[in-house]
C-alpha cells in the first residue's frame, strides 16, 4: 500500500480564496482524521470520520471549514474563504480501529500558505 | 476534554546519553498512550505505545513507562544517536469525546555529537 496520500503537498493562495485539500486513506482503514499543525497550537484534531460518517467535528475552527468523506477512499477538507491565520500544515491520517486503539498513519501533509 | 501536558519543550543531549520526555494527562479513563516521532518536514510516525494494563514497554533503545495513579507516562531513549533528533509527541484519548486522541505540545530533541 502506498500509505495515506494527500494533495496538494503545497498550496499558496490569497486571502478570500477557496482551498480544497484531499486525502486518500489506506485501503481497509475505517477511520480518517484531519489534523492541523502550527508552531503555536501544535497538532490539533479538526474532525474525524468512522466508516465515512463524521463523528466529531468539534475541532473545526469555524464555519469556513468543512470536511466530507463521500466514500471509503476519499476525503476533502475545504476552507472558504481562506484567511492568513489558516496557514498551517494539514495532515490526514487513517487507522483501522479508531485513534484510541491503534496506530494512526499520517499522510505527508499539505502545507497551506494564505497571503 | 483531555488535557495532555508534555515536558520539556526542548531537550539537548550528547550522543550516547539517555533522554527522557514526560507527559501528564487528565482523563483517568484513558487507556492508550502512544508516542509519535516527527522528523523535520516529515509526517508524525508511531514509535511505541502502551496500554493501561501494563506499566512498562520496551522496544530496543526505546521504552515507555506508565503510572496510572499519577496519570503520567514517559518516553525513555537510551544510547541516543543523531538520528534520534526529532520532535516527539505524546498522546492520550479523551474517553468522553469518542476516544479522540489529544496530542502533547511536542519535545524537540537534539542529539549532539
Amino acid at each position: 500500500d502506498a500509505g495515506v496520500i494527500q494533495s496538494p503537498r503545497h498550496e499558496v493562495t490569497e486571502m478570500g480564496q477557496e482551498v480544497t485539500l484531499r486525502c486518500k486513506p489506506i485501503s481497509g482503514h475505517n477511520s480518517l482524521f484531519w489534523y492541523r499543525q502550527t508552531m503555536m497550537r501544535g497538532l490539533e484534531l479538526l474532525i474525524y470520520f468512522n466508516n465515512n460518517v463524521p463523528i466529531d467535528d468539534s475541532g473545526m475552527p469555524e464555519d469556513r471549514f468543512s470536511a466530507k468523506m463521500p466514500n471509503a477512499s476519499f476525503s476533502t477538507l475545504k476552507i472558504q474563504p481562506s484567511e492568513p491565520r489558516d496557514s498551517a500544515v494539514y495532515f490526514c491520517a487513517s487507522s483501522s480501529g479508531g485513534s484510541n486503539t491503534g496506530e494512526l498513519f499520517f499522510g505527508e501533509g499539505s502545507r497551506l500558505t494564505v497571503l | 476534554g483531555e488535557n495532555v501536558e508534555q515536558h520539556p519543550s526542548t531537550l539537548s543531549v550528547q550522543e550516547g546519553d539517555s533522554a527522557v520526555i514526560k507527559c501528564t494527562y487528565s482523563d483517568s479513563a484513558s487507556n492508550y498512550f502512544p508516542w509519535y516521532k516527527q522528523e523535520l518536514g516529515k509526517r508524525p510516525q508511531l514509535i511505541i505505545d502502551i496500554r493501561s494494563n501494563v506499566g512498562e514497554k520496551k522496544d530496543q533503545r526505546i521504552a515507555v513507562t506508565l503510572n496510572k495513579t499519577a496519570k503520567h507516562f514517559s518516553l525513555h531513549i537510551t544510547e541516543t544517536q543523531p538520528e534520534d533528533s526529532a520532535v516527539y509527541f505524546c498522546a492520550a484519548p479523551f474517553t468522553g469525546g469518542g476516544n479522540k486522541l489529544t496530542f502533547g505540545t511536542g519535545t524537540q530533541l537534539k542529539v549532539e555529537l
